[in-house]
């Protein structure tokens, strides 16, 4: 089983639409979580630290759920320009080791 | 954030020669990480660049191919040695400032071998 899983999509979606990813962790010791989005040939940024009673930013809404060890983002009201990777990302207890899913593959369209 | 930049971005390279990509942080961080990504897939540590000491090497990655560099807290370099073209891939550098935060990252190389 990966530490990280994610589903991998590709999700197509229409603009306007909501879409939801999620992704569970196996370590149930695991510390820290957080939301990246990588465009295509592009390097991996972050786009929200995840928190035990949710947190959102804009369109964007992210859950942690410790006890079934899984973690979601929902996005609002899509915009062309939310079709990236969204890589779900869990750093281990204890150092600075830090786990990436494999990523998520979002298409919005017109 | 730190800002991270990272040279060259990009590189075509003869099989069997060596290229140190460079990883410059706008302001102290407390550690350095070296990735590689294949186009599609997900990345992949290859180590963690640990100031004043040798680096940390994942299963699979070893010194001699993948020489890093630490001299300070803000830069560090990664050679890809006796490169071949399964070296072909992008490298990524990213830095943190602490247990629990996050990594941000430079904007990669793009490495391909002839």
């Amino acid at each position: 089983r990966k530490e990280v899983e994610q589903d991998p999509g590709p999700f197509n979606v229409p603009e306007g639409a909501t879409v939801a990813f999620n992704c569970t962790y196996s370590n149930s010791a695991s510390q820290s979580f957080f939301w990246y989005r990588q465009d295509c040939r592009k390097e991996p940024k972050l786009l929200m630290s995840v928190y035990s009673s949710g947190n959102e930013d804009g369109r964007f809404t992210a859950q942690l759920n410790r006890a079934s060890q899984y973690i979601s983002l929902l996005i609002r009201d899509s915009k062309l320009s939310d079709s990236a990777t969204y890589l779900c990302v869990v750093n281990k207890t204890g150092g600075f080791k830090t786990i990436f899913g494999a990523g998520t593959r979002l298409f919005v369209k017109a | 954030s730190a800002v991270i930049s990272q040279k060259p971005s990009r590189d075509i390279c003869q099989r069997g020669t060596s290229l140190t990509i460079q990883c410059q942080v706008d302001s102290q961080v407390t550690m350095m990480f070296w990735y590689r990504q294949q186009p599609g897939q997900s990345l992949t540590l290859i180590a963690t660049a640990n100031q004043g000491s040798e680096a940390t090497y994942e299963s699979g990655f070893v010194i001699d191919k993948f020489p890093i560099s630490r001299p300070n807290l803000t830069f560090s370099t990664l050679t890809v040695s006796n490169m071949s073209p399964e070296d072909s891939s992008i490298y990524l550098c990213s830095a943190t400032t602490g247990v629990n935060q996050p990594q941000h990252f430079g904007d990669g190389t793009r490495l391909s071998i002839l």
